[in-house]
C-alpha cells in the first residue's frame, strides 16, 4: 500500500516537554511539509522540504523544528518554545516541489497540558 | 482580509440535493485551484483541481473557476450521506508556489 503515515494518532504531552511527530512515505515523492489544523483556520504551513538534507520555514515556524536526512522521512518536533502546541498536525507530500497535488496522511492529534 | 474564503457552515442537506459550496478569494495572481474532501479527524484528499478559468467535471462533482470576480466552486450532485465531511479549497499562484487553503466549510448530508 503507498501513502503517508503519521504516528502516533493522538499524542498527550506536558507543558515544557519536547515532541516528535512522525511521518512516513513510500510514494517516492521529492518534497514534504509539515501543516497545523485549527478549528476555525485553515491550514498553516509550519515547514517544507523539497529534497532530503533541505528544508525551508514555512508561514509559523516558530518553536517547530524539522529534519530531512532520509527521503521517506520528514519529522517534525514541537519544541516548548511553541506557545500553543495543541492542534491537529498533517503532514503531506508531493511528487516535486511546490507541485499543487499534496497527498496528505492521517494527521497527529497533539494535546498539550 | 483573509487571502481565501470561505464560509465554514454547516451546511445541512437532504439526500439527493444538488450541493454549492464556494471560496472568494483576493489575489489575482492566483492560477490553480484545488478541492480537498476532509472527514471527521482524517487527513484531507484531494478531490479536484482546475488551472485558470472554466469548468472540470468528475462523476458527481463540478468544479467552476470565474476569475473574473475572483471566486470558485464545487457542485455535488445527487448528493449521499457519504458525502458528508468538510470541504476545503486551496489555491496557489503557480505549481511552484505554496497552496493558501480556505478554513473549509461543513457538509451534512441526511438521509
Amino acid at each position: 500500500d503507498g501513502g503517508i503515515t503519521q504516528s502516533p494518532k493522538y499524542l498527550f504531552r506536558k507543558e515544557g516537554q519536547n515532541v516528535t511527530l512522525s511521518c512516513e512515505q513510500n510514494l517516492n515523492h521529492d518534497a514534504m511539509y509539515w501543516y497545523r489544523q485549527d478549528p476555525g483556520q485553515g491550514l498553516r504551513l509550519i515547514y517544507y522540504s523539497q529534497i532530503v538534507n533541505d528544508f525551508q520555514k514555512g508561514d509559523i515556524a516558530e518553536g517547530y523544528s524539522v529534519s530531512r536526512e532520509k527521503k521517506e522521512s520528514f519529522p517534525l518536533t514541537v519544541t516548548s518554545a511553541q506557545k500553543n502546541p495543541t492542534a491537529f498536525y498533517l503532514c503531506a507530500s508531493s511528487i516535486l516541489a511546490g507541485n499543487y497535488e499534496q497527498y496528505f496522511g492521517p494527521g497527529t492529534r497533539l494535546t498539550v497540558t | 482580509q483573509k487571502e481565501v474564503e470561505q464560509d465554514p457552515g454547516p451546511l445541512s442537506v437532504p439526500e439527493g440535493a444538488i450541493v454549492s459550496l464556494n471560496c472568494t478569494y483576493s489575489n489575482s495572481a492566483f492560477q490553480y485551484f484545488m478541492w480537498y474532501r476532509q472527514y471527521s479527524r482524517k487527513g484531507p484528499e484531494l478531490l479536484m483541481y482546475t488551472y485558470s478559468s472554466g469548468n472540470k467535471e468528475d462523476g458527481r462533482f463540478t468544479a467552476q473557476v470565474d476569475k473574473s470576480s475572483k471566486y470558485i466552486s464545487l457542485f455535488i450532485r445527487d448528493s449521499q450521506p457519504s458525502d458528508s465531511a468538510t470541504y476545503l479549497c486551496a489555491m496557489s499562484a503557480s505549481n511552484t508556489d505554496k497552496l493558501i487553503f480556505g478554513t473549509g466549510t461543513r457538509l451534512q448530508v441526511f438521509p
